[in-house]
């Protein structure tokens, strides 16, 4: 089954804290993406990456790092995570530009 | 600067009714449009997919339109159900189609009432 699976689905941290949000794709499909969800500002892209050590900013990109050292997976990294980075975060991955975007279930990140 | 719009915001029709949702786009340099549902606390499900070239897409009761020129595309939902409540989102592939971005509207809340 074609799957965007990310980890944790739900996490509370203190600021500062260091955390990475993982993504794994079985579709081997070349561009991932992450997204962050908010009410009332929709859907932003936070960075995206067209093939391995490929990445590049969204529209979003402060305070987040990415890295995409093997195909399948593209991880979210919070270095020093604040209150305003509390949100719903998408991972997003498909074959080419003109093809279908699968998403994953969401990670609910809280940081208090 | 790309931005989409859809309107209404929410919308609530009684069982069996056809509707239609609108997304506009103020830049026409776009290299296609997708439609997607999301159900509360859940990811996005990909509807339907249209590539710049295309004028329309049609999966079962969906029916999506583009206009590229007027920057406007619409989904055509018909005899709708209640489990066709969710929340539509459209999103529009801009720029040079290498770069791999999405931008989205803010969606339209379905409330399809038995």
């Amino acid at each position: 089954e074609a799957q965007v699976t990310q980890n944790p689905r739900y996490l509370i941290t203190v600021t500062g804290k260091k955390l990475t949000v993982t993504c794994s794709q079985n579709m081997n499909h070349e561009y991932m993406s992450w997204y962050r969800q908010d009410p009332g500002l929709g859907l932003r892209q936070i960075y995206y990456s067209m093939n391995v050590e490929v990445t590049d900013k969204g529209d979003v990109p402060e305070g987040y790092k990415v890295s995409r050292k093997e195909k399948r997976n593209f991880p979210l990294i919070l270095e020093s995570p604040s209150p305003n980075q509390t949100s719903l975060y998408f991972c997003a991955s498909r074959k080419g530009s003109g093809n279908t975007i699968y998403f994953g279930e969401g990670s609910w990140l809280t940081v208090v | 600067k790309q931005e989409v719009t859809q309107i209404p915001a929410a919308l609530s029709v009684p069982e069996g009714e056809n509707l239609v949702l609108n997304c506009s786009f103020t830049d026409s340099a776009i290299y296609n449009l997708q439609w997607f549902r999301q159900d509360p606390g859940k990811g996005l499900t990909s509807l339907l997919l249209i590539q710049s070239s295309q004028r329309e897409q049609t999966s079962g009761r969906l029916n999506a339109s583009l206009d590229k020129s007027s920057g406007r595309s619409t989904l055509y939902i018909a005899a709708s159900q209640p489990g066709d409540s969710a929340t539509y989102l459209c999103a529009v592939g801009h720029g040079s189609g290498n770069t791999g971005k999405l931008i989205f509207g803010q969606g339209t809340t379905l409330q399809v009432k038995p």
